[in-house]
């Protein structure tokens, strides 16, 4: 158990819909880390933020957004959703943003988009 | 431009031989790199960092080396194990002004045959 939680486990929804994704840090933690999986694919960055602010976009869509909120839990959400939306979201966790900092990742959330 | 490879077929061994995975990388100068290892559905878990100063690191019956001459990484697990089977992921930290985002390779998949 790497201490980094994410709800909901599976999702399940239709094309054009919204969902948020959630995800609570290990304690101490101020940096989260969104990321997606799809099938055969590496994991592909898509925002991080630290204590709050932002601190660096990847290959996040613009139907897609996050926010980290003052105790530090953070929310992804994904609108007007596309079959290829359909992936493992993980979330990860370390303790700040500088060097070195190993990154503890969730369970994820596994998102099915019919 | 810059990319992080690693092998992209897998790994069969025999078990109690030694897995050595292997991740590449051009146009990087990374600070440190980082090995990770994720089963089927689940996070990645971290394994062993080393720092660019370092030539080798080791934990247990891993074994990680760095050589920023050959741009390269060499991941030995040693006295494998059935246990061992997963796909193992490297990541680099890029180094100054990438607000400290871990690129990550696609993995190598290592199945540890009885």
């Amino acid at each position: 158990d790497s201490g980094v939680t994410q709800t909901p486990k599976h999702l399940i929804t239709a094309t054009g819909q919204r969902v948020t994704l959630r995800c609570s840090p290990r304690s101490g933690d101020l940096s989260v880390y969104w990321y997606q999986q799809s099938l055969d694919q590496g994991l592909q960055f898509l925002i991080h933020y630290y204590n709050g602010e932002e601190r660096a976009k990847g290959n996040i869509l613009e139907r897609f957004s996050a926010q980290q909120f003052p105790d530090l839990h953070s929310e992804l959400n994904l609108s007007s959703l596309e079959l290829g939306d359909s992936a493992l979201y993980f979330c990860a966790s370390s303790v700040e943003s500088g060097r070195y900092n190993e990154q503890f990742f969730g369970p994820g959330t596994r998102l099915t988009v019919l | 431009s810059q990319k992080i490879e690693q092998n992209s077929e897998a790994l069969n061994i025999q078990e109690g031989k030694t897995a050595t995975l292997t991740c590449n990388y051009t146009n990087y100068s990374p600070a440190y790199l980082q090995w990770y290892r994720q089963d089927p559905g689940r996070g990645p878990v971290f394994l062993l960092l080393i720092r660019e100063n370092e030539k080798e690191k080791r934990k247990e019956r891993l074994k990680v080396t760095f050589d920023t001459t050959l741009k390269q990484s060499l991941f030995h697990i040693t006295a494998s194990q059935p246990a061992d089977s997963a796909t193992y992921l490297c990541a680099l930290d890029p180094g100054a002004g990438n607000n400290r985002k871990l690129i990550w390779g696609l993995g190598t998949s290592l199945a540890v045959n009885p």
